[in-house]
C-alpha cells in the first residue's frame, strides 16, 4: 500500500533561509505525490504535485520538489523563507482505487520563519 | 475563485448527538471527499462519493457516519450520535473529474464532543 512518511513534525529557519521540508514515500507502483499547505484557520492549499512527468516539479509560491525515484523521496525546497511561509505542510500520496483516487498524508511538517 | 465552503466552523456538540457538518463544493465538480485531522494527528481519509453514492469509505467511517448529497449543491456529513473521538477537524474536499485532478479542500470545521 502507497504511504507517506514526513521526517521532522517541526522545522524552523531563519528568514531568507533554505526552507527543506523532507518526504519519503513507499509505493509499489509509480506514485502520484503532492504537497500541500496549511495555513492557519484555513483547509488545505495545494503547492505542487508530481505526476510521473518532470522529476523537478515547480509549484506556487516559489516551492519546488524533485522526485528521486532512488531515494523514494519527495522533499520539498525553497532557496529563501520569508515569514509568510510559517504554516503546516503535508505530503500526500494518491491511492488508486478507483476513480475516487482518495489521498493518504503524512503526518505533517509544521515550519516556522524567524526573524 | 471557486473555493469550497463549510459551516459551520466550530461545533461543539454532547456525546450522544447528532451532527451534520455541511459542505458546498464547487459547483461543476464531480467527486466530492470527507476527511477528518485529529489534533496533533494525520488527515485522514473518511469517505469518496460520485454519482450520488459513496465511491469509497474507510474504517473509520461505520455504521454511524452517512453522507449525503440533497440538493445538487450541498455535501453533508452526519455523525449520527458523537463519541468523545469523533472530536477532529472535519475537511470536505472536491475535484472536478478522475483520478489526478486536484482537490479542492475546504476550510473544515473543527467538531467539540464534550
Amino acid at each position: 500500500a502507497q504511504s507517506v512518511t514526513q521526517l521532522g513534525s517541526h522545522v524552523s529557519v531563519s528568514e531568507g533561509a533554505l526552507v527543506l521540508l523532507r518526504c519519503n514515500y513507499s509505493s509499489s507502483v509509480p506514485p502520484y505525490l503532492f504537497w500541500y499547505v496549511q495555513y492557519p484557520n484555513q483547509g488545505l492549499q495545494l503547492l505542487l504535485k508530481y505526476t510521473s512527468a518532470a522529476t523537478l516539479v515547480k509549484g506556487i509560491n516559489g516551492f519546488e520538489a524533485e522526485f528521486k525515484k532512488s531515494e523514494t523521496s519527495f522533499h520539498l525546497t525553497k532557496p529563501s523563507a520569508h515569514m509568510s511561509d510559517a504554516a503546516e505542510y503535508f505530503c500526500a500520496v494518491i491511492v488508486n482505487t478507483g476513480t475516487a483516487s482518495k489521498l493518504t498524508f503524512g503526518t505533517g511538517t509544521r515550519l516556522q520563519v524567524t526573524l | 475563485e471557486p473555493e469550497v465552503t463549510q459551516t459551520p466552523s466550530h461545533q461543539v456538540t454532547q456525546m450522544g448527538q447528532e451532527v451534520i457538518l455541511r459542505c458546498v463544493p464547487i459547483s461543476n465538480h464531480l467527486y466530492f471527499y470527507w476527511y477528518r485531522q485529529i489534533l496533533g494527528q494525520k488527515v485522514e481519509f473518511l469517505v469518496s462519493f460520485y454519482n450520488n453514492e459513496i465511491s469509497e469509505k474507510s474504517e473509520i467511517f461505520d455504521d454511524q457516519f452517512s453522507v449525503e448529497r440533497p440538493d445538487g449543491s450541498n455535501f453533508t456529513l452526519k455523525i449520527r450520535s458523537t463519541k468523545l473521538e469523533d472530536s477532529a477537524m472535519y475537511f470536505c474536499a472536491s475535484k472536478v473529474g478522475l483520478a489526478l485532478n486536484e482537490q479542492f479542500f475546504g476550510p473544515g470545521t473543527r467538531l467539540t464532543v464534550l
